[in-house]
């Protein structure tokens, strides 16, 4: 079966600090990867998606970036942090409903990240 | 800018009520849509979606789908308070193929009392 970690679970940063999470996927081949970001009274928004090694669309204008070095694994990186990037960070990729034919996104458990 | 609104709530609802969800959008071509069940502190989990105007029902809940007035719904009946949750409502453009990206409310909190 398809698993998808994410890590770390908590994390404290300082503004002007670097960010490196991390993303993995068991179980399936050349998935479709997505970042999402959940702030404080907002919802879910997409920030990266990649279809393939290599291959990264940005949704939003930010200081944050993506990486996909391998073909399970997706990297969100930032070289500064900003207080405005504090958030429950999402991984998930795209799959197939369980029985069906249906697609849906699986969800990583999130990173929650405040920059102070 | 595609968008997905919901009420923030929040939502109270007695156990063994009806709890009645609602979200509209503005991509009039949107094709699928979604409801998501989120406790705090953990990653959204997929409880059902609807694809066609009309009712679709699994279990305890129905998912609602109304295209021409660009609204979806969802309810929980015989509300139980393990069903206390963020419920995020989301769409997807009409865009296909390798573009699977999914827009989202902020969610709506529904608390079930006992």
């Amino acid at each position: 079966s398809q698993t998808i970690h994410q890590w770390p679970a908590t994390l404290v940063q300082p503004v002007g600090s670097p960010l490196s999470l991390e993303c993995t996927v068991e179980g399936t081949s050349n998935p479709n990867l997505y970042w999402y970001r959940q702030a404080a009274g907002r919802g879910l928004q997409l920030l990266f998606y990649s279809v393939g090694i290599g291959q990264i669309s940005s949704e939003v204008p930010q200081n944050l970036s993506a990486s996909r070095p391998q073909d399970r694994q997706f990297i969100l990186s930032s070289k500064k942090l900003l207080l405005s990037d504090s958030g429950f960070y999402l991984c998930a990729w795209r799959g197939l409903w369980s029985g069906t034919k249906l697609e849906k996104l699986f969800f990583g458990s999130g990173t929650q990240l405040s920059v102070l | 800018q595609k968008e997905v609104e919901q009420n923030s709530g929040p939502l109270s609802v007695p156990e063994g009520a009806i709890a009645s969800l609602n979200c509209t959008y503005s991509d009039r071509g949107s094709q699928s849509f979604f409801w998501y069940r989120q406790y705090s502190g953990k990653s959204p989990e997929l409880i059902m979606s609807i694809y066609s105007n009309g009712d679709k029902e699994d279990g305890r809940f129905t998912a609602q789908l109304n295209k021409a007035s660009q609204y979806v719904s969802l309810l929980i009946r015989d509300s139980q308070p393990s069903d206390s949750a963020t419920y995020l409502c989301a769409v997807r453009g009409i865009s296909g193929g390798s573009n699977y990206k999914l827009t989202f409310g902020k969610g709506t909190l529904l608390t079930v009392n006992p």
